[in-house]
């Protein structure tokens, strides 16, 4: 158990819905990081947040948004979904010492119908 | 951008040492890291080279040249609980307060009796 946690575990639903997900990072760290996962893909990095700001966007398209709150849980905000966002999204927190490992949650699998 | 190549499959026979070797190619190198991922779970943190040389902990070991763009993951008395896919990833600083991580492929180790 890395102590991040997200939810939800699973979610179906249709195309052209809008769905959010779910992270708290571990206890202490003040960077959120989000992946994606699919099968032909890999893990792909989308959008990283520093203590509420957002720091870094890796290939994240617009249709998809995100933010870190206060109290340093982070939305991932998903929209006009397309069978192609079918994938584990996947959450990761560091705290910003030397290593700066990321420690991943278990992810949310989202199913695109 | 960057370019991250390790084996898309790799066999090994319990109690056996099994290599897996990652190459990569970026300019604002800080860092390299081995995360084991069973099938559907969340990857889950090995090891970190920042420096040339190897790194051991347990029956894992990594080992990094910078020169040469080249890492390797060792695994020894390899179980059968191993098979999983090992992903290598590279963390890049050349873009401000980027720290997010690129991920090879991965390479899928299936141990046999």
């Amino acid at each position: 158990d890395s102590g991040v946690t997200q939810t939800p575990k699973h979610l179906i639903t249709a195309t052209g819905q809008r769905v959010t997900l779910r992270c708290s990072p571990r206890s202490g760290d003040l960077s959120v990081y989000w992946y994606q996962q699919s099968l032909d893909q890999g893990l792909q990095f989308l959008i990283q947040y520093y203590n509420g700001e957002e720091r870094a966007k890796g290939n994240i398209l617009e249709r998809f948004s995100a933010q870190q709150f206060p109290d340093l849980h982070s939305e991932l905000n998903l929209s006009s979904l397309e069978l192609g966002d079918s994938a584990l999204y996947f959450c990761a927190s560091s705290e910003r010492g030397h290593t700066d490992t990321q420690y991943f949650g278990p992810g949310t699998r989202l199913t695109v119908l | 951008g960057q370019n991250i190549d390790q084996p898309t499959e790799m066999t090994a026979t319990e109690g056996a040492i099994v290599q897996i070797n990652c190459t990569y190619q970026t300019s604002g190198f800080n860092g390299l890291f081995w995360y084991q991922q069973h099938a559907g779970e969340a990857p889950t943190f090995l090891s970190y080279n920042v420096l040339d040389g190897l790194e051991e902990k347990g029956r894992f070991s990594s080992f990094l040249s910078r020169s040469k763009g080249y890492s390797y993951l060792l695994l020894k008395e390899l179980q059968m609980k191993d098979s999983a896919s090992y992903l290598c990833a590279v963390r890049d600083l050349r873009y401000t307060g980027r720290r997010a991580l690129t991920f090879g492929s991965g390479t899928r180790l299936q141990v046999q009796p």
